[in-house]
């Protein structure tokens, strides 16, 4: 019954791979997001999807591609890993866009270390 | 944009104590402002929230203010328990803009 879900937890891999963090969630929010927390724990965000469509883009580099199949799973795909990438991923739902509140619900995240 | 200036980034108050987390934010359209909680290791997650028409809001032992005109809003938690230690984010959300800007963070040591 968890409510915003995220895989892989961890994920080690070599500099120049390509890698993807899936997420899921299931309280029928209408948006999805993500997250970068670097290691000084900012906490930046990096897309928004509303209901399949791309509303934020936040001058993340090409390598990042998000992909949301359907409003319940938002995916992020990484190209050419480079050492920077290293953070923890976190996917993020909210109700709906220009609701008047926006309460995000945050996955547990995924740690990515680049070798 | 929106930015939100979050302040101390470091705080470490005797169990027992208040602490204070101040932020600022710059977008007069910003309409709600939210306070998370990240545990160690954790997902932040949400522990009190404010709307632009309301000045202040209690919950047990936090609470949150808002003041519009200066554009600024704070966390207050009393009677501070070691277990209240964690970063707390503030953000800001701009209902036009359908975007929630977050604050830098404070990291929050409570000690026995």
């Amino acid at each position: 019954d968890t409510a915003v879900s995220q895989t892989p937890k961890y994920l080690v891999t070599q500099m120049g791979n390509d890698k993807s963090i899936k997420c899921e969630q299931n309280l029928g929010h209408d948006t999805m997001y993500w997250y970068k927390q670097d290691s000084k724990k900012f906490l930046k965000i990096m897309f928004s999807y509303n209901n399949k469509e791309l509303i934020i883009n936040e001058t993340v580099p090409n390598r990042f591609s998000p992909k949301s199949p359907d409003k319940a799973h938002l995916n992020l795909h990484i190209n050419s890993l480079e050492l920077g990438d290293s953070a923890v991923y976190f996917c993020a739902s909210s109700r709906q866009r220009g609701g008047g509140t926006d309460t995000q619900y945050f996955g547990p995240g995924t740690r990515l270390t680049v070798l | 944009g929106e930015n939100v200036e979050q302040h101390p980034s470091t705080l470490s108050v005797q169990e027992g104590d208040s602490a204070v987390i101040k932020c600022t934010y710059s977008d007069s359209a910003s309409n709600y402002f939210p306070w998370y909680k990240q545990e160690l290791g954790k997902r932040p997650q949400l522990i009190i929230d404010i709307r632009s028409n309301v000045g202040e809001k209690k919950d047990q032992r936090i609470a949150v203010t808002l003041n519009k005109t200066a554009k600024h809003f704070s966390l207050h938690i009393t009677e501070t328990q070691p277990e209240d230690s964690a970063v707390y984010f503030c953000a800001a959300y701009n209902t036009n803009a359908g975007k929630s800007t977050f604050g830098d963070g404070t990291t929050l040591t409570v000690k026995p």
